[in-house]
C-alpha cells in the first residue's frame, strides 16, 4: 500500500522561511512532486524530484532522500499569496500506469 | 507549457441527472489520463485512470459504472456521472501526462465542481 505523511497545518511570517516535510512508504517509487492548491482550485506543479538531493526552483526548493523515505519543500521570502495548501505525491506503479498518490496537504497560513 | 482543459468548471442539477466533464491535452498528446475527485478538507483521491483506446482502470471502492469513463483520442477523456446524487457532490479533477515525456510531471485540468441538489 501506500502512505504518505505531511504535517496538517502550519503558520509562518511574511518573509520568513517555511520547511515542510513529508514522509512516504510506498511499492515502488518513480518520483515525488509537490503540488500548490489554493482553495477551490486545481493543484499546479512546483517541483520533482527523482534522484536523492536538492532542486532548486527560484523561491521553491525541494528535497529528496529515498532511502528515507524523505522529502521537504523549502518556501523563501514568502509572501502572503503562499498561502495555499501543500501537495506531496508520490508516482509509483499502479494497476496499468504510474499513479500519483497524494498526501492530505499541509495548509500554509502566511501572516504579516 | 502543457495545458489541460476540463470543462465545465461547475455543474449544479437535480438528482438523477448523468453529468458529463470533458478532460483535453491542448498541446500534446496523452495515452493516459487521470480522474481525481476531492471532499472540502480532504486529499485528491484517484478514481480511475483512464488509458486511450482501452477500458477505465478503476480504483477500489469507484463503482465503474456509476463513473463511466471514455478516452476515445489522444487529447480527450470524459468522465459521465450517471444518475448523481447528493453525495456525489465533489470537485472532479482530471490531470493528463505528456506520452512523449514519461519522467515529467503530471498537469491538472481547472476542475469541475458538482453540486447535486
Amino acid at each position: 500500500g501506500q502512505n504518505i505523511d505531511q504535517p496538517t497545518e502550519m503558520t509562518a511570517t511574511e518573509g520568513a522561511i517555511v520547511q515542510i516535510n513529508c514522509t512516504y512508504q510506498t511499492s515502488g517509487f518513480n518520483g515525488l512532486f509537490w503540488y500548490q492548491q489554493h482553495a477551490g482550485e486545481a493543484p499546479t506543479f512546483l517541483s520533482y524530484n527523482v534522484l536523492d538531493g536538492l532542486e532548486e526552483k527560484g523561491r521553491f526548493s525541494s528535497f529528496l532522500s529515498r532511502s528515507k523515505g524523505y522529502s521537504y519543500l523549502l518556501l523563501k521570502e514568502l509572501q502572503m499569496k503562499d498561502s495555499a495548501s501543500y501537495l506531496c505525491a508520490v508516482r509509483a506503479p499502479g494497476a496499468g500506469s504510474y499513479q500519483l498518490t497524494f498526501g492530505k496537504g499541509t495548509k500554509l497560513s502566511v501572516i504579516p | 507549457g502543457a495545458v489541460v482543459s476540463q470543462h465545465p468548471s461547475r455543474v449544479i442539477c437535480k438528482s438523477g441527472t448523468s453529468v458529463k466533464i470533458e478532460c483535453r491535452s491542448l498541446d500534446f498528446q496523452a495515452t493516459t489520463m487521470f480522474w481525481y475527485r476531492q471532499f472540502p478538507k480532504k486529499s485528491l483521491m484517484l478514481m480511475a485512470t483512464s488509458n486511450e483506446g482501452s477500458k477505465a482502470t478503476y480504483e477500489q471502492g469507484v463503482e465503474k459504472d456509476k463513473f463511466l469513463i471514455n478516452h476515445a483520442s489522444l487529447t480527450l477523456s470524459t468522465l459521465t456521472v450517471t444518475s448523481a446524487h447528493p453525495e456525489d457532490s465533489s470537485f472532479y479533477i482530471c490531470s493528463a501526462r505528456d506520452a512523449g515525456a514519461s519522467n515529467q510531471p503530471q498537469h491538472f485540468g481547472d476542475g469541475t465542481r458538482l453540486s447535486i441538489l
